[in-house]
């Protein structure tokens, strides 16, 4: 079936550092939507990418969107405590389908 | 508040039994889906409806799991005959449809989390 991949499942990181996480689809998207979920949450979402080699950017978080629109990146900047919980990519198929999501934590 | 609210936020059951949640959307939002989660997982996709009309449902979901949309404002999702496999956090979802593709952002709410025993 169709699916939406994510990797890392998990990331420990010290506050500072950099984090990425990566998406990647079997199928060409029409485009994709990245979520966060803090613990005990319910995703948020964060921002949706459209176009074939899209790159946006909001404060520290940077998300791209491959060329053949079947792969996706989401990049911290010099993590914050603030930025702990998962991150969800999800892929609009004929419906949207959700990655399994990258779990942060980070370390004062 | 102006979110999409669900009800109860949780709910504690028995195998075997009935259970049905309700979500109310943000009023203005013509599509409202359902989903599901597990521990450790993405959210699944169940069904969705766009005003009243249920316009696909997916093909993991059992004879069980019925939803409604009557008005083409709140909905319900009913699970009969409840399994221990039914265990998740059950989450509403809407969204205003129409704006390509270009706005498909959507608002979740704190979903139902259901146990059965």
């Amino acid at each position: 079936g169709q699916q939406v991949m994510q990797i890392p499942q998990y990331q420990h990181v010290q506050e500072g550092e950099d984090f990425t996480t990566y998406c990647n689809s079997s199928t060409t998207l029409s485009n994709i939507q990245w979520y966060k979920q803090r613990p005990g949450g319910h995703p948020v979402f964060l921002i949706q990418l459209v176009k074939s080699g899209e790159v946006k950017k909001q404060k520290r978080l940077t998300f791209q969107f491959g060329e053949a629109k079947k792969n996706s990146s989401l990049h911290i900047t010099a993590t914050q405590t603030t930025d702990v919980g998962t991150y969800f990519c999800a892929g609009r198929l004929s419906k949207l389908i959700f990655g399994q999501g990258t779990t942060l934590q980070v370390k004062p | 508040d102006t979110g999409v609210s669900q009800d109860p936020r949780h709910k504690i059951t028995k195998r075997g039994q009935n259970v049905t949640f309700r979500c109310d959307p943000i009023s203005e939002h013509n599509r409202l889906y359902w989903y599901r989660q597990t521990l450790g997982q993405g959210p699944e996709f169940l069904t969705y409806f766009q005003n009243e009309a249920q316009l696909e449902k997916s093909r993991l979901l059992s004879d069980r799991f019925s939803a409604e949309r009557p008005k083409g404002s709140f909905s319900t999702l009913e699970i009969q005959r409840t399994e221990q496999g039914d265990s998740a956090m059950y989450l509403c979802a809407s969204r205003q449809s129409g704006g390509g593709t270009t706005n498909e952002k959507l608002f979740f709410g704190s979903g139902t989390q259901l146990s059965v025993l």
